[in-house]
C-alpha cells in the first residue's frame, strides 16, 4: 500500500475566501487521481477524475490540477461558501504489476465560516 | 437513478457480538468495494468484487471478517466477533468499469 498525503489536515476559511489544498502521491506507476467531496452525513461524491500530466479540471468554483511527474494535485476553491464545508479526499490509482490498486488520502476537512 | 444503498446506517453492539452490513450497488455496476474508514483517516479498502468474484481481499482481516456477493449484485460484510477496534464507518461503493466510484452513505459501527 503506497502513501498518499493530503495537506492541510483541516482548515477554516471565511466565506468568500479562496483556498487550496494538496494531494501528494508517488510519481511512479500512476494510473489516475480522483477527488471526492464528503459532506457530513452524506455519501462521498466524485468531483474530478484526472489521468494526464498537466490536466486541469473545473466544476463551478472548484478546480483541480495534476502533476504526475512530481506527484501532486491541487484542489482550488474560489470564493468559498458555507456549503463547500466538507472533507475533500483524493484517491490515487496506480499499477501494481498488471493490476490497478487504489489508496485514499486521509482528507482535508474544510470549514467555511459565514 | 437510485444510488448505492447501505443498511443499517448506524449500529451499536457490544464486543464479541456479530454484526452484518448490507449493500445494494447501483444497477449495472459490476465492481463493488467495501471500505473501512477510521476517524481522521481515509477510507481503507477491505475487499473489491468484480461481479461475484472477490478480486482483491488482501486487506480483509480474514480471522473475523467475511464478505459475500451472491449473484454479483447485493453484498454483505460480516464481522464475527466484533472487537473494540472495529468501531468505524463502513462504506460500500460501486463502479461501472472500475474507475469512478459511487459511494453509499456508510454504516457507522460503534463497538462497546
Amino acid at each position: 500500500i503506497l502513501n498518499v498525503e493530503q495537506s492541510p489536515q483541516s482548515l477554516h476559511v471565511q466565506e468568500g475566501d479562496s483556498t487550496n489544498f494538496t494531494c501528494s502521491f508517488p510519481s511512479s506507476n500512476f494510473y489516475a487521481l480522483h477527488w471526492y467531496r464528503w459532506e457530513t452525513a452524506k455519501s462521498p461524491e466524485a468531483l474530478f477524475v484526472m489521468t494526464l500530466n498537466g490536466d486541469e479540471k473545473k466544476k463551478g468554483r472548484i478546480s483541480a490540477t495534476l502533476n504526475t511527474k512530481e506527484g501532486y494535485s491541487y484542489l482550488y476553491i474560489k470564493g468559498s461558501q458555507p456549503e463547500d464545508s466538507a472533507t475533500y479526499l483524493c484517491a490515487f490509482y496506480y499499477y501494481s504489476g498488471s493490476a490497478r490498486q487504489l489508496t485514499f488520502g486521509s482528507g482535508t476537512q474544510l470549514t467555511v465560516l459565514p | 437513478e437510485a444510488g448505492v444503498v447501505q443498511s443499517p446506517r448506524y449500529k451499536i453492539i457490544e464486543k464479541k457480538q456479530p454484526v452484518a452490513f448490507w449493500c445494494n450497488p447501483i444497477s449495472g455496476h459490476n465492481t463493488l468495494y467495501w471500505y473501512r474508514q477510521n476517524l481522521g483517516q481515509g477510507p481503507e479498502l477491505l475487499i473489491r468484487y468484480e461481479n461475484e468474484e472477490a478480486v482483491d481481499d488482501s486487506q480483509l482481516p480474514k480471522d473475523r471478517f467475511s464478505a459475500e456477493r451472491l449473484k454479483g449484485v447485493d453484498s454483505t460484510l460480516k464481522i464475527q466477533p466484533a472487537e473494540l477496534g472495529d468501531s468505524a464507518v463502513y462504506l460500500c461503493a460501486s463502479s461501472p468499469a472500475g474507475d469512478t466510484q459511487y459511494f453509499g452513505p456508510g454504516t457507522r459501527l460503534t463497538v462497546l
